[in-house]
């Protein structure tokens, strides 16, 4: 159980395209979904946490208008990064925690490589 | 972010031997984690604390929540080469929502 899964693994864009990454939780009903980057060889950082139905929680720093995140249902929540540039490359990694629950279980991440 | 102090940063070790590795915290935690990230791969959790002194194994792996609320610790019993990852712990402070402050990790290295 506790089964959550990110698509697509790996893209490539070009700069200035957006892309859209999704998270599904395949076994449970995700309540709270997470969007984390990370970066080679470092700890995850929190982006943003996603409730299902309401507008997501941005960590400081991090621009809500570049990373849009949709939690439309709950088993899927989204994360559009818009006007991709090279900086924006990275490992993003997603989240969902089951209602009550205190763990949180990750998709298996998305690379994202901007040209 | 605020982040967990965790140790050691990396480890060699020989296949066989015991492994540990700790995170502290100058804040009370209320839960404790443990996760292990192949490379690559998203995050796998391991185990989950969530009494002050409760110690809970996991196959070869066995993690402690620190009495004080602000340590735990994780212990890898007669490591094989498929240990290799990097570790990382992470809390709930007390009385916070459902945020994850991690530490840096640990990475692990195991030869045969």
């Amino acid at each position: 159980g506790a089964v959550v899964s990110q698509h697509p693994s790996r893209v490539i864009c070009k700069s200035g395209t957006s892309v859209k990454i999704e998270c599904r939780s395949l076994d449970f009903q995700a309540t709270t979904m997470f969007w984390y980057r990370q970066f080679p060889k470092k700890s995850l950082m929190l982006m943003a946490t996603s409730n299902e139905g309401s507008k997501a929680t941005y960590e400081q720093g991090v621009e809500k208008d570049k990373f849009l995140i949709n939690h439309a249902s709950l088993t899927l929540s989204t994360l559009t990064v818009t006007s991709a540039h090279p900086e924006d490359s990275s490992f993003y990694i997603c989240s969902a925690s089951q209602p009550r629950a205190n763990e949180q279980y990750f998709g298996p991440g998305t690379r994202l490589t901007v040209t | 972010g605020q982040q967990l102090n965790q140790s050691p940063q990396s480890m060699f070790i020989q296949e066989g031997e015991d492994v540990s590795m700790n995170c502290t915290s100058s804040s009370i935690f209320n839960t404790w984690l443990w996760y292990k990230q192949d490379p690559g791969e998203g995050p796998v959790l391991l185990i989950a604390l969530y009494k002050a002194g409760e110690l809970t194994s996991n196959g070869r792996l066995t993690a402690q929540f620190g009495i004080t609320r602000k340590d735990s610790f994780l212990n890898i019993s007669a490591s094989i080469p498929s240990d290799v990852g990097i570790y990382f712990c992470a809390g709930r402070r007390w009385g916070s929502q459902g945020n994850l402050i991690f530490g840096k990790g640990t990475k692990l290295s195991v030869k045969p």
